[in-house]
């Protein structure tokens, strides 16, 4: 049973571009949330996505934006990319039915901006 | 906010128990506490989680005290492996909430 994988593992890119990363949840899985971990810190919440809508949002500005697709993938997107968005972008599946449901997470994609 | 306090960093010799405190003087009634661990590279990895009573499993037992204020993870005989950043987190259990808020966590690392 595959767990949840992300890809890709590394990406590089530039000030202004645009990045989609992707995420596979755990295998039953109907939920996926993104988290941002800047390096020495702890992940901090973006977004949560259920039922192909976005649920929660944390303090993040419009430029990341999500979608999950009917199989329960999803993706995350960040336009007009600055330097400080360089980070470990980091994928969470689970169960909504569960109320203490634990979380299940990708190793990440590391997104360096230069 | 992070809700909990965890010291930065602690040491633990191989085949001891590690004991990491956490201080959540501001829990709520309904709020439950987790342990999640980071190794490195790697996201992270639940571990226990309770809401007043001992809990204890496979990895791990969680020592709640009785006022809920504080809590500690107990790793019973630490290994290598088990160097990690440790995270505490608060979070209430309620259908739909599944953002977990992270702090800076305990580093901790096994001393061979």
């Amino acid at each position: 049973d595959a767990g949840v994988t992300q890809s890709p593992t590394h990406l590089i890119k530039t000030r202004g571009q645009q990045v989609t990363l992707r995420c596979s949840p755990k295998s039953g899985h109907d939920t996926v949330s993104w988290y941002q971990q800047a390096l020495g810190q702890g992940p901090q919440f973006i977004f949560q996505y259920y039922e192909e809508e976005e649920r929660q949002r944390g303090n993040f500005p419009d430029r990341f934006s999500g979608h999950q697709f009917p199989n329960y993938s999803s993706e995350l997107n960040v336009n007009a990319l600055l330097l400080g968005d360089s980070a470990l972008y980091l994928c969470a599946s689970s169960l909504t039915q569960a109320t203490n449901e634990k979380l299940f997470f990708g190793s990440g994609t590391q997104l360096s901006v230069l | 906010d992070a809700k909990t306090t965890q010291p930065p960093s602690m040491d633990c010799a191989e085949g001891r128990a590690a004991n990491l405190p956490c201080n959540h003087s501001t829990i709520s009634g309904n709020e439950y506490v987790y342990w999640y661990r980071q190794i490195h590279s790697q996201g992270p990895q639940y571990i226990i989680h309770g809401l007043k009573n001992n809990e204890t499993n496979e990895m791990a037992s969680l020592i709640i005290t009785e006022d809920r204020k504080s809590s500690t993870l107990i790793l019973p005989h630490a290994t290598l492996r088990d160097t990690a950043v440790y995270y505490c987190i608060v979070r209430v259990a309620r259908f739909g909430n599944e953002k977990l808020t992270f702090g800076t966590g305990t580093r901790l690392t096994i001393i061979p």
